[in-house]
């Protein structure tokens, strides 16, 4: 089956930090990738996605590029703000049968920027 | 456009009540979605729908019952709540006609069962 495996938090860094945040999916075909925020007290909403592999997904100063060798989509920021002290999920999309509304998810990981 | 709602954001339930959890959005999205998020365990699928009068079972269905009678709404109902199903829920829709199924959420419903 389909899974998703994400580094656990919570992640606490300095305001202007670098961030990483690992995620590893396992598959089969071309899943369509995905990170997705929620903010304290809100739903999720979708922070960048990729389709296919070398595609680099990027939003808000947020990146990651869909590695299909290695099997993953790590989130980068080069320099975090206290304003992205979120949730943070990778989810993939199944390639086939119409997968449009059954992401799979990792466990999130809490991620807290302190000036 | 409102986009994903909810109803209610709180419920507290006692052990054996029924319930009915709302969602409605506004996008003429086809698919729709139910998600319970668990501590530790990320966003768990419970049921979906892939347009009016269509359902299916997702990871986790049992002890929920769903229907989409039309393509704007698609309730999630508790027969009988146990404290396992204490939990957050969400609800959301997708249209198989953007490029990639990008899903828009709802603000969630805090569910309390004791």
């Amino acid at each position: 089956g389909n899974s998703v495996t994400q580094m656990e938090g919570p992640v606490t860094l300095s305001e202007e930090a670098f961030l990483t945040i690992n995620c590893t999916y396992t598959a089969t075909g071309y899943p369509s990738l995905f990170w997705y925020v929620q903010y304290p007290g809100e739903g999720l909403q979708l922070l960048l996605k990729a389709t296919k592999a070398d595609d680099k997904g990027s939003n808000k100063g947020f990146e990651a590029t869909y590695r299909k060798e290695t099997t993953s989509f790590h989130l980068e920021k080069g320099s975090v703000q206290v304003s992205d002290s979120a949730v943070y999920f990778c989810a993939l999309n199944p390639s086939w049968g119409g997968g449009g509304n059954k992401l799979t998810f990792g466990t999130g990981t809490q991620l807290k920027v302190e000036l | 456009n409102a986009g994903v709602t909810q109803t209610p954001k709180f419920q507290v339930l006692k052990t054996g009540q029924s319930m009915t959890l709302q969602c409605a959005q506004d996008m003429n999205h086809e698919y729709m979605s139910w998600y319970r998020q668990d501590p530790g365990m990320g966003l768990r699928l419970i049921h979906y729908s892939v347009g009016a009068g269509i359902t299916d079972q997702g990871e986790v269905p049992n002890g929920y019952n769903v229907s989409r009678s039309t393509t704007e709404d698609f309730p999630l109902r508790l027969l009988s709540a146990a404290p396992s199903q204490t939990s957050v829920y969400f609800c959301a829709s997708s249209s198989p006609g953007l490029a990639v199924d990008e899903q828009f959420f709802g603000p969630g419903t805090r569910l309390t069962v004791l």
